[in-house]
């Protein structure tokens, strides 16, 4: 099974509206990261948060991450249509050099 | 160079046919990663490098499959006797180890 699941898989907000995106994992981590897809091509890197770390902000974009819980989650702000893309997490697992594991990503779609 | 390059970006081949897919990751960068998507998935790990140290295959499919790496630059994915299911988009990513990943754009095979 996947290292890192996300949920929910789909989500669908108005503009201007928050949303929120949520990685589970099942071992220890290095450090975590989010990605953003568009059009199913290349990704772009968002944000890494280390696991000593707790919280992170970047602009509009806050992440958590509690390692009690193996959680993470992303947090966009104020979304516009432009957010509109599939969002990953990638776990970088701890005593496997830099192997990074992708979850399933989640569809956003923000309405204008 | 500036960013990630793979090529071919299109490949149509015939079941039974080989494949190369190259990547050309950023100058100075000592890891390089390869991911396959399937349409609408997440990513698939596949291989990772990371400087002189043995790659970590654990993620390649079956032995049809093999990746080398020339000089600790230029990536080669090689996929023997082509099947259906090998359809997909292959992406190579490199990054400063341990941090984020730099994506390029793509390779989108298709076995006929």
């Amino acid at each position: 099974s996947q290292q890192g699941e996300e949920d929910p898989q789909a989500l669908s907000i108005q503009e201007g509206e928050n949303a929120t995106m949520n990685c589970s994992y099942k071992t220890s981590i290095n450090n975590l990261q989010w990605y953003r897809q568009n059009s199913g091509r290349g990704l772009v890197h968002l944000i890494l948060i280390r696991s000593n770390e707790r919280e992170k902000h970047s602009g509009r974009l806050r992440v958590t991450l509690d390692t009690s819980k193996k959680s993470s989650s992303l947090l966009i702000t104020a979304s516009r249509a432009a957010d509109t893309a599939s969002y990953f997490c990638a776990t970088m697992i701890y005593n496997q050099g830099g192997k990074l594991i992708f979850g399933q990503g989640t569809e956003l779609s923000v309405k204008p | 160079g500036a960013g990630v390059s793979q090529s071919p970006s299109n490949k149509v081949t015939e079941k039974g046919k080989d494949v190369e897919l190259r990547c050309d990751p950023i100058s100075g960068h000592t890891a390089l990663y390869w991911y396959r998507q399937s349409l609408g998935q997440g990513l698939e790990f596949l291989i990772y490098f990371q400087g002189n140290s043995a790659p970590d295959k654990s993620g390649l499919p079956s032995d049809r499959f093999s990746a080398e790496r020339t000089g600790g630059s230029v990536s080669t994915l090689t996929i023997q006797r082509t099947q259906q299911e090998d359809s997909a988009v292959y992406l190579c990513a490199s990054s400063f180890f341990p941090g984020e990943l730099f994506f390029g754009e793509g390779s989108r095979l298709t076995v006929l």
